[in-house]
């Protein structure tokens, strides 16, 4: 079975302090891809990144950074200097690398408030 | 400009009744998805398609009916069957090799 926690179900922070939202995922596939996705109060669901099972090297983008550990099962995901456009919910997802299995299983998501 | 496009944005109906859902890229993905979030929730997947004229359930898709004649259209019929249709849908797609599904903007239904 596959799954993907998200414990923290909410966050606030005040503008421009760091956040780190968690996501720590279970799964008996050897290869398999993690994502992050943003969701605005808009309502469509915004790809942010895409990572590998079997590269653990860390990546930066902007003000966005994640780092995966698959010792502890764990791709985190951090804002730094945390802007009021970054309240979002982001939501952490799971996919096997199979051919053919193009199925996301979606942790429940962490709803991120930046005060001004 | 490419992109996937979901219609109408609301949509209200009388309980009992049918009621379609659209979907359609211009990215050529081979693979599309339907997904459901209820507040404060995660997705759901309702039906997924990776080739035309082929599509498998997901993981809720009782009361729920889907097509795929064209490889740029997967539109989500909601019946009366389904017991609590009101929610937010997500249609996605996505390329066969890479993982990353992109979505739509979504459709909020509600039945009273």
């Amino acid at each position: 079975a596959q799954k993907v926690t998200q414990a923290q179900t909410e966050i606030s922070v005040v503008e421009k302090e760091d956040v780190t939202l968690d996501c720590v995922y279970e799964t008996r596939d050897t290869t398999y891809y993690l994502f992050w996705y943003k969701q605005p109060p808009s309502g469509e669901l915004v790809f942010l990144i895409r990572r590998n099972s079997f590269d653990e090297q860390n990546e930066i983008s902007g003000r966005y950074s994640w780092n995966f550990q698959k010792s502890t099962s764990s791709f985190n995901f951090t804002i730094t200097a945390s802007q009021v456009v970054d309240s979002a919910v982001y939501f952490c997802a799971l996919r096997p690398l199979i051919q053919g299995a193009q199925k996301l299983v979606f942790g429940q998501g962490t709803r991120l408030t930046i005060n001004p | 400009d490419g992109g996937i496009t979901q219609s109408p944005k609301y949509l209200f109906r009388k309980e009992g009744q049918n009621v379609t859902l659209s979907c359609e890229q211009n990215l050529n993905h081979d693979a599309m998805y339907w997904y459901r979030q209820d507040p404060g929730q995660g997705l759901r997947l309702i039906y997924y398609s990776q080739i035309v004229n082929d599509f498998q359930k997901g993981d809720i898709a009782e009361g729920y009916s889907v097509s795929r004649e064209k490889k740029e259209s997967f539109p989500l019929t909601v019946t009366s069957a389904q017991k609590n249709p009101t929610a937010f849908y997500l249609c996605a797609s996505s390329t066969s090799d890479r993982g990353e599904q992109y979505f739509g903007p979504g459709t909020r239904l509600t039945v009273t």
